[in-house]
């Protein structure tokens, strides 16, 4: 089985500071793991991914996230928050032997000028 | 190319109505996914598509069928629309895995059940 916890349902932020989403997984093989940012009204965009390598991973926007296995965790991260990031941020888990992606239940991003 | 494309944006139904939701991808993916997504409840896997004829149930299958038409089309039928599908459902492909891995979502249909 696979599962996947964000344990914040919102984040606030001032514009220019940092920027954290937390994500913790659980999975019984390998995991592919993945962010996706949704905006009002639309579908899912992808931000990054982790699948194998270096653990530390960059994608669009400016966001990144580290894979930190022994704490089976995978934060994403931005250095300095836009009022634009304001958003539904979603991880997401897949078991390398399975097809399913499994997702957290969402973190809401607000960012204030 | 468009990506994943979903039809209709929305749907208002009585309960009892029946109604498919269409998508199709033009990115020669192999697997396809139908979720729905309810508030404070993540996306929730409805069905999959892991190749062209065959399909397997997610999470919460029980009121939807599927239809893996061809490679490009996944349909989802409620055939007795119940107010407790009142969501947002979303259609998504992926490639084959390896460094290709990512699904792509379409635009979401809304679907009201009155």
């Amino acid at each position: 089985a696979q599962s996947v916890a964000q344990p914040e349902d919102q984040v606030n932020v001032a514009e220019g500071n940092p920027l954290t989403v937390k994500c913790t997984y659980s999975v019984s093989g390998n995991p592919y793991l993945f962010w996706y940012v949704q905006y009002p009204n639309r579908g899912l965009q992808f931000l990054l991914k982790y699948i194998t390598g270096d653990n530390l991973v960059k994608g669009s926007y400016g966001f990144e996230a580290e894979f930190n296995k022994s704490q089976t965790s995978f934060h994403l991260k931005k250095p300095s928050a836009l009022v634009s990031d304001s958003a539904l941020y979603f991880c997401a888990v897949r078991d390398v032997g399975d097809y399913k992606l499994s997702f957290g239940a969402g973190t809401t991003v607000t960012v204030r000028a | 190319n468009a990506g994943v494309t979903q039809t209709p944006k929305f749907q208002v139904l009585k309960t009892g109505q029946s109604m498919t939701l269409q998508c199709a991808q033009d990115m020669n993916h192999n697997s396809m996914y139908w979720y729905r997504q309810d508030p404070g409840m993540g996306l929730r896997l409805i069905y999959y598509s892991a190749s062209e004829g065959t399909t397997d149930k997610g999470e919460v299958p029980n009121g939807y069928n599927v239809s893996r038409l061809n490679k490009r089309e996944f349909s989802l039928r409620l055939e007795s629309a119940a107010p407790s599908q009142t969501s947002v459902y979303f259609c998504a492909s992926r490639p084959s895995g390896g460094r290709l891995e990512t699904q792509y979502f379409g635009p979401g249909t809304r679907l009201l059940v009155l």
